[in-house]
């Protein structure tokens, strides 16, 4: 496909459960995003690759978070242990170069940990 | 502490007329500005763009206006269409991320 996708689009987990989520950017895409977006707040920023190299990872909430990028292109967020904090959707944005600000955004993982 | 502000969770329009949305920032080295559109179940898609050397952007229906003295921006819509009901976000950027603000409901009735 054109945009960004990820998987799975839902997850219900049980508190102190792992989980991953796949991001796949747009084909060719430097710059790959994650976000966290808790209901009725904007996106909020976790962290930020450029190629397969994490530039910043400045917005991750604690080391229970950690994502990778490893080839470049697909990226995963993986979350250790989920607590109910964690319930939100995480969207994934992709952008063409190094320096655009326009962030072409996947339609997201509703995580629900209960 | 909020850098972007979207005071306004909703807004209501009359299909036709125009749509104002703003948005307030507090940090004056945000460089860039963007306006996204979210319906449900789907990611933000990016609407329109301005960067703080300019005052004025404009794309069809959709102008943005920045006043860097007020740390103020805002998007017009003109004329509003029944399609244009959404979430709108604001957004800023200074360095590799985006800044969002909390978003504002539009609703454009018949």
């Amino acid at each position: 496909g054109a945009g960004v996708s990820q998987s799975p689009r839902y997850k219900v987990a049980k508190r102190g459960q792992d989980v991953a989520l796949r991001c796949d950017p747009i084909s060719g895409h430097v710059s790959l995003f994650w976000y966290q977006q808790a209901l009725g707040q904007g996106p909020e920023f976790l962290t930020y690759f450029q190629n397969e190299a994490q530039l910043d990872k400045s917005g991750l909430p604690s080391d229970r978070f950690f994502a990778e990028r490893p080839e470049g292109s697909v990226s995963t967020l993986k979350i250790q242990r989920t607590q109910q904090e964690d319930s939100a959707v995480y969207l994934c944005a992709s952008s063409l170069t190094e320096v655009s600000y326009e962030q072409y955004f996947g339609p997201g993982t509703r995580l629900t940990v209960t | 502490d909020q850098q972007v502000k979207q005071n306004s969770p909703s807004l209501s329009v009359q299909e036709g007329r125009i749509s104002i949305l703003n948005c307030d920032y507090t940090n004056s080295m945000f460089d860039y500005f963007l306006w996204y559109k979210k319906y449900p179940a789907e990611g933000p898609t990016f609407l329109i763009s301005i960067s703080s050397i300019k005052d004025k952007n404009e794309d069809g229906r959709f102008t943005v206006f920045l006043n860097k003295s007020a740390k103020h921006l805002s998007l017009h819509i003109v004329p509003s269409q029944p399609g244009d009901s959404a979430v709108y976000f604001c957004a800023a950027s200074n360095t590799d991320k985006l800044i969002f603000g909390t978003g504002t409901r539009l609703q454009v009735f018949p």
